[in-house]
């Protein structure tokens, strides 16, 4: 299993540009979620989706859309692309929504917004 | 505001020591959870620590929870070079599983 994989490993954009993070999981879970981290702010949760055909917002959902077609792909949109979004972006997926099951989380997108 | 605050921010010990990290939370928990991240990875799942236990062990890992208070510690014994890593803990405010919420992290690094 390749667990969580997200791409690209990098990413630069100018203001105002879009893109998508992509994020796979080959564990056929239930849950997937997107975060950003910056420094000195740990992890903060953008979407996340209990099923295919469903997402629901966390805490800072602002500029970003997700959509859920497959039970294992979890795309993040950036519709146009501001220096605030500059982060490192983590998918994470659980196997259900027992809140004893862990998260696991992929290695992350580093995105850069001038 | 933050919940899930981890103390120290930062701490630095010698490779055999013992590093002990806190966490604060705000909300009644379920559960707690503690996740190690190395540098330019993602996030580890640690250990789960449950709301009617006390204490909790994984190899040289000691979870203690003290819900009077709204903390829970994590102990690395004998710890080696190789632990150098940021230690979060996890609470889930929604209560529903659905949004699990981190701290900002402990950078805990094991001097050789």
């Amino acid at each position: 299993n390749a667990g969580v994989t997200q791409t690209p490993k990098f990413q630069v954009l100018k203001t105002g540009q879009s893109m998508t993070l992509q994020c796979a999981q080959d564990m056929n879970h239930e849950y997937m979620s997107w975060y950003r981290q910056d420094p000195g702010m740990g992890l903060r949760l953008i979407h996340y989706s209990v099923g295919a055909g469903i997402t629901d917002q966390g805490e800072v959902p602002n500029g970003y859309n997700v959509s859920r077609s497959t039970t294992e792909d979890f795309p993040l949109r950036l519709l146009s692309a501001a220096p605030s979004q500059t982060s490192v972006y983590f998918c994470a997926s659980r196997r259900d929504l027992s809140s004893r099951a862990p998260l696991h989380f992929g290695n992350g997108t580093r995105l850069t917004v001038t | 505001s933050q919940q899930g605050e981890e103390d120290p921010q930062a701490l630095s010990i010698q490779e055999g020591e013992n590093a002990t990290m806190n966490c604060s939370y705000k909300t009644s928990i379920n559960n707690l959870q503690w996740y190690r991240q190395n540098s330019g990875r993602g996030l580890v799942h640690l250990i789960l620590i449950r709301s009617n236990e006390r204490e909790k062990h994984s190899g040289r890992l000691r979870v203690t929870l003290d819900t009077s208070k709204k903390s829970s510690s994590l102990l690395i014994t004998a710890s080696r070079a190789a632990d150098t890593a940021s230690y979060f803990c996890a609470e889930d405010l929604s209560g529903s599983a659905r949004q699990l919420t981190f701290g900002s992290g402990t950078q805990l690094t094991v001097l050789p």
